[in-house]
């Protein structure tokens, strides 16, 4: 199986600062098809989930663009340059290369 | 506008059996894939299994942890899928969220259904 690992478990940030959440797969998210299946979510306090990023760098729609993600092969980030209050929350990494796993979060908070 | 709405969750003893649905729409629900997640209290997010559209042959997959317990329906004319679970565990207590996969996972979800297992 493949193991999604998050780091930082929390993050406390600055209004305005940026910050970087890293993930790691256990192995390649190369698709047999070329793709890189790696999507990234916010949770945040009292919601469901919701999607941010898809194939490691493709915003969802409506959300905003100082979210952004990188990476490739076993690596991967999700970026934001200026943190706001109502980036709260809980964020997932998740592979959808292998059925899908997901990380096991790392929780931003504002200092 | 997309909508998944879950229903169906509650209180169930350890052994026992319950179907959870969610309803569908916004969205052409045959052609999709469809994946239920759960999340524990107080936890991180687990994915326990996904049926495929019928056009791409209605696969379905499961979760190590529920293969063999659990059983993923759909019904298209119904635009609903649902979850049958039996032999439920006390670690199967969470919400179970309904998710509609597009671009290799979930981008849309429901708002959850809790289902608690207790004597």
């Amino acid at each position: 199986d493949v193991v999604m690992t998050q780091s930082p478990l929390s993050l406390p940030v600055t209004l305005g600062q940026p910050a970087s959440i890293s993930c790691t797969s256990s192995q390649s998210l190369v698709h047999s098809d070329g793709n890189i299946y790696l999507s990234w979510f916010q949770q945040r306090p009292g919601q469901s989930p919701r999607r941010l990023i898809y194939k490691v760098s493709n915003r969802d729609s409506g959300v905003p663009d100082r979210f952004s993600g990188s990476g490739s092969g076993t690596d991967f980030t999700l970026k934001i340059s200026r943190v706001e209050a109502e980036d709260v929350g809980v964020y997932y990494c998740m592979q959808g290369t292998y059925w899908l796993t997901f990380g096991g979060g790392t929780k931003v908070e504002i200092k | 506008e997309v909508q998944l709405v879950e229903s169906g969750g509650g209180l169930v003893e350890p052994g026992g059996s319950l179907r959870i649905s969610c309803v569908a729409s916004g969205f052409t629900f045959s052609n999709a894939w469809m994946s239920w997640v759960r999340q524990s209290p107080g936890k991180g997010l687990e994915w326990i299994g996904r049926i495929k559209s019928t056009t791409d042959g209605g696969t379905i997959d499961y979760a190590a942890p529920v293969k063999g317990r659990f059983t993923i329906s759909r019904d298209d004319s119904k635009n609903t899928l649902y979850l049958q679970m039996n032999s439920v565990k006390a670690e199967d207590t969470a919400v179970y969220y309904c998710t509609a996969e597009w671009g290799g996972g979930p981008a849309h979800w429901g708002q959850g259904t809790l289902v608690a297992v207790s004597s």
